[in-house]
């Protein structure tokens, strides 16, 4: 079956770093958009970064763009995300996450149970 | 970015009724519409695609409908299991963006 398994969540400073990573089985991973989305405690969810099959392409929020960084190794059915110059504000749930896109639409269907990122002193 | 309004922000509902959730985004989306629902500690899962196409698996319950800027999600008959914040999310144009959600409570 479909797994999504993400790591590398914790308590970091502000100013500090962090990289999360997501383990995939159970479908081609090779073939797959990937994206991370964060939700912050008691709020919405709120998409992060996308990157594309061969990760010739790849996308950002404004809210991270120049501190976050999307990558992902097919050979190992990995993604990853190295969060640097953290602040109190991306304090969140980070999942990762799989976009199937067909002709009509690009829906997230599967997700990662999600590892909680703490930003705080 | 394209801004996606939920409504309501929360209801109060019985096992059994048929509840509407509207989503509006602030420019033509065409179909390109998904919804999500999430319960208490879990990951969102999604419900229906393509505005009106149901997820495999997902009871026929749920439907969805609507084009271009006005989508609407339906449940026909209420069960306990559906107790959950709801979110609709374009897939028109990058950045992704979520409805802020509806959260069904029990009445």
């Amino acid at each position: 079956q479909v797994q999504l398994v993400e790591s590398g969540g914790g308590l970091v400073k502000p100013g500090g770093s962090l990289r999360l990573s997501c383990a995939a089985s159970g479908f081609t991973f090779s073939d797959s958009y990937m994206n991370w989305i964060r939700q912050a405690p008691g709020k919405g969810l709120e998409w992060v970064s996308y990157i594309s099959s061969s990760g010739s392409s790849i996308h950002y929020a404004d809210s991270v763009k120049g501190r976050f960084t999307i990558s992902r190794d097919n050979a190992k059915n990995s993604l990853y995300l190295q969060m640097n110059s953290l602040r109190a504000e991306d304090t969140a749930v980070y999942y990762c996450v799989r976009e199937y896109c067909s002709s009509t639409s690009c829906p997230f269907d599967y997700w990662g149970q999600g590892t909680l990122v703490t930003v705080s002193s | 970015d394209i801004q996606m309004t939920q409504s309501p922000s929360s209801l109060s509902a019985s096992v059994g009724d048929r509840v509407t959730i509207t989503c509006r985004a602030s420019q033509s989306i065409s179909n390109h519409l998904n919804w999500y629902h999430q319960k208490p500690g879990k990951a969102p899962k999604l419900l229906i695609y393509a505005a009106s196409s149901l997820q495999s698996g997902v009871p026929s319950r749920f439907s969805g409908s609507g084009s271009g800027t006005e989508f609407s999600l339906t449940i026909s008959s209420l069960q306990p299991e559906d107790f959950a914040t709801y979110y609709c999310q374009q897939s028109y144009s990058t950045p992704r963006t979520f409805g802020q959600g509806t959260k069904v409570e029990i009445k």
